[in-house]
Formats: structure tokens, sequence, C-alpha cells
């Protein structure tokens, strides 16, 4: 989407840690969203965080936001091969603002 | 299970013709939002509904056209298909009161081929 960007590719090995990072140009909205999707299904949330947050943590799950730079990042500790998906970063429904998603290969 | 329903999950046709996709959101939520997603160019906003009214256009073709029911089910129609229109169709529902977090609840697509 062209209002969100993200790197298209990530792999990692089973252990380590996951970074995916992106981009916004809309600063408007109240949240910022992570999405999951796995082979054949829809996206389903994986967290968010409040516009007026620095940073959120999730059991594995690290999100920093930095809105001066207008960056956002997922952070998956110790990965598992069960992470394989593809990962979005989103804004306010409604508008483009999905990126094109992040997938991310977990090798055992 | 999202809650989000949508038929049919497969559909082929060919060029030129025209197909409804179907989507009946979570109980009680009153927007629906519908994505394409194809291989080249990520996940696209389509069209938002609220509670019957169209709210929001996206990268919606002139040959595509949606609506909202009173049920809040709500169908998206796409004619004179072309190759390109390949895709999976996402509906997505969220229940845009005030103090809820905007999550969206998608559900499991509908992959049209067009041959």
């Amino acid at each position: 989407g062209e209002d969100v960007e993200q790197s298209l590719f990530l792999s990692v090995r089973e252990g380590d840690s996951s970074v995916i990072n992106c981009t916004y140009t809309d600063s408007s909205s109240t949240y910022l969203y992570w999405y999951k999707q796995e082979p054949g299904a829809g996206l389903q949330l994986l967290t968010y965080i409040f516009s007026n947050m620095d940073m959120k943590q999730d059991q594995r799950l690290t999100v920093l936001l930095n809105k001066k730079d207008k960056h956002l990042s997922l952070r998956i500790a110790d990965t598992q091969t069960g992470d394989s998906a593809i990962y979005f970063c989103a804004g306010v429904p409604g508008k483009s603002t999905f990126g094109d998603g992040t997938t991310l290969t977990v090798k055992p | 299970d999202s809650g989000v329903t949508q038929t049919p999950k497969h559909l082929i046709t060919a060029t030129g013709q025209r197909v409804t996709l179907r989507c009946s959101p979570r109980s009680g939520d009153l927007s629906v939002y519908w994505y394409q997603q194809s291989l080249d160019q990520g996940l696209q906003f389509l069209i938002h509904y609220y509670n019957g009214e169209e709210r929001a256009k996206g990268n919606i073709l002139e040959r595509f056209s949606a609506q909202q029911f009173p049920d809040l089910h709500s169908e998206l129609n796409l004619s004179s298909l072309e190759l390109g229109d390949s895709a999976l169709y996402f509906c997505a529902s969220s229940v845009r009161t005030s103090g809820n977090t905007g999550e969206l609840f998608f559900g499991e697509g509908s992959r049209l081929t067009v041959l």
C-alpha cells in the first residue's frame, strides 16, 4: 500500500529474534496494528499500540513506535516455526493503510 | 474462527462474466470492509460500509460495486471480469463504537480465478 511501507521478506533461524519494520505516512491513526496472515487464512490481529505509546510488550511480542520518524516495528522473541506467516502493519481501517506485508520464514 | 463468514470460498469463472461475493460480519458489527489481495499488489482496500451506508472508497474499479443490506451482510459484485481480477477477496468487520480499538476481524476470503 502506498501509505505504509514494509520490507517484503525476512528469514530467521528458530530461536532467534525477528524484527519486522514498517514506515507509514498517515499520522492520524489512534492505534497502529500488526496483523498476521497464515497460509490459506485471513488476517488476524496480533497486537496493536496506542499512538501515544512508545512501546508495548505482550509476551514474546514487542512493538516499538517512533512517531517522529513514523516508524513502527514488531519484535518477536524466540521465533518459532509456527511464527512463519505474512505480517502486516496497518493504520486506520478503511484507508489504503495496509502494507504489502512481510513474509517471515523461520528455519529450523 | 473470526466470526466473519465469506462465500463462496473458491470461484472459477471466465472473462467477461459477473460474480457476487457475500460476507456476513460478526454478530453486532456494523462496519464491513472489502479488500483485494493479489500477488503483485498486496492488500488493497476497496470499500467500507457502515450500517448500510458507504463510508469510504479505496482502489475500487468502476466494474465493481458493493452494498450492505439491512441485516448487515454485504455483497461485492464484480462484473466484466478480466484475468487481472483473479485474487483473494477479503471481507472484514469491526464494531466501530467509541472506545473500541478499531480491530478488524477478517473472513477467510473468497478466491476468485478468472480464466
